[in-house]
């Protein structure tokens, strides 16, 4: 089967610039994860979607990340204004109910 | 509040030997699931291993397997015959399964095997 998709693979930014990040899940996993990892630090959930609704955001910096899947499939994360402590790993990842998480490769963010 | 710990930043061990990977978990749900995850240089996360806490028995797979101690809330990795492309991250993380699955994870553990 093929594996969760992210892209891009890196991204460089300028701070106050804006970027988004695109997530397709493995087929058929309804829940669909995005976590933040900063260097040296394990994965911090950011915002967990079950089908095109959101579960958990409680974490999510609103004023200025943004998340949505529609259709329930494909997923975007935003980023307007970026600040330099966003520099990270951007991991996404897909589950079957209460199944362990597929992550895809991530995107890594620098911001300048 | 459910919280992951990992108390080794880091560990050195030579090829072949067994390693044992600490991890501790707090949580006030009676049922959870214990995960491990490897995280080499190349920074993709992989599965290596589940545990319920109603499973009865250690769960295993390969050469890995998990010393789960529900009454101490310990769940151990233990590596057994490490290799070198054992070098890595590894992530303990935990799911009580009244959140959703929402899943956790601890700050990691980086392991260097030595030839």
């Amino acid at each position: 089967e093929a594996g969760v998709a992210q892209s891009p693979r890196y991204k460089i930014i300028e701070k106050r610039q804006s970027v988004a990040f695109w997530c397709n899940p493995i087929s058929g996993h309804a829940t669909l994860y995005w976590y933040q990892q900063i260097l040296g630090q394990g994965p911090k959930l950011l915002i967990q979607f079950q089908n095109n609704g959101v579960v958990d955001d409680s974490q999510l910096p609103k004023d200025r990340f943004s998340a949505e899947r529609l259709k329930g499939v494909d997923s975007t994360l935003k980023i307007q204004p970026a600040k330099l402590e966003d520099s990270a790993v951007y991991l996404c990842a897909s589950s079957l109910d209460r199944s362990p998480l597929h992550f895809g490769n991530g995107t890594r963010l620098t911001v300048t | 509040a459910q919280k992951i710990t990992q108390t080794q930043p880091g560990m050195f061990v030579q090829e072949k030997e067994a390693v044992t990977l600490d991890c501790t978990y707090d949580t006030s749900d009676p049922s959870y699931g214990l995960f491990w995850y490897k995280q080499p240089s190349s920074g993709e996360m992989i599965f290596l291993i589940y545990q319920g806490s109603y499973d009865q028995q250690n769960a295993t797979e390969g050469r890995y397997s998990l010393n789960f101690q529900k009454a101490r809330k310990s769940a151990n990795l233990v590596i057994s015959a490490s290799q070198l492309g054992d070098s890595a991250m590894y992530f303990c993380a935990m799911s009580p399964y009244s959140s959703a699955s929402k899943i956790i994870f601890g700050s990691g553990t980086r392991l260097s095997i030595r030839p």
